[in-house]
């Protein structure tokens, strides 16, 4: 079946250090990809997605590329702040109403 | 209006209790969803409704039963529940055109169970 594996965390770093999430998949067809954070407390908020290969989603200074030969969607930013601390959940989704999320990728920053 | 609203944000019951979760939209969105949410796990899906129909319910205990009165709206109502239902309620809405899948996901804040 479809499936999501995102990298173990946490992942510790300091202000301003580049950040790299790794995230890929597995499905049959060719699945909507995307990136929701959840903030301690709170929902989950969409961060940015991509519905086919090589598009780029971005937002708030994240990227991620729909790379199709990798099976991958990689979440980057340049510089993280102390506010980016949060989990951050890769999922994908196909030609059902679910939403396939991998475990979830805690992000720690320090100043 | 863009987003998803929930209530009540936290609730605490008892294993006897009657009580339900409401979860509203209002941006023409066809497609509502409940998950549940343990601690340091990802959302697990319960419950969807399209075009207020209950299209997927994944095996999900009686004690929870779904209830989509219109297109804006989605209950839970929760009966003689266990203390290991004690999560995060999400409800999330999508953009949904027959026969169109594909679209995000947006959730709302959640509601905190407690269960006695």
């Amino acid at each position: 079946g479809d499936s999501v594996t995102q990298m173990e965390g946490p992942v510790t770093l300091s202000e301003e250090a580049f950040l790299t999430i790794n995230c890929t998949y597995t499905a049959t067809g060719y699945p909507s990809l995307f990136w929701y954070v959840q903030y301690p407390g709170e929902g989950l908020q969409l961060l940015l997605k991509a519905t086919k290969a090589d598009d780029k989603g971005s937002n708030k200074g994240f990227e991620a590329t729909y790379r199709k030969e990798t099976t991958s969607f990689h979440l980057e930013k340049g510089s993280v702040q102390v506010s980016d601390s949060a989990v951050y959940f890769c999922a994908l989704t196909t030609n059902t109403d679910k939403l396939i999320f991998g475990t979830g990728t805690r992000l720690q920053v320090f100043p | 209006d863009t987003e998803v609203t929930q209530t009540p944000k936290h609730l605490v019951m008892g294993m006897t209790n009657k009580k339900s979760l409401k979860c509203e939209q209002h941006m023409g969105h066809r497609a509502m969803y409940w998950y549940k949410q343990k601690a340091k796990k990802p959302p697990e899906l319960m419950f969807v409704y399209s075009y207020e129909k209950l299209s997927i319910n994944e095996s999900v205990p009686s004690r929870f039963s779904p209830e989509c009165p219109n297109s804006s709206l989605l209950n839970l109502h929760l009966h003689a529940l266990q203390p290991e239902d004690s999560a995060l309620y999400l409800c999330a809405s999508s953009h949904r055109l027959a026969g169109e899948w594909g679209n995000e996901q947006f959730f709302g804040p959640g509601t905190r169970l407690t269960v006695l």
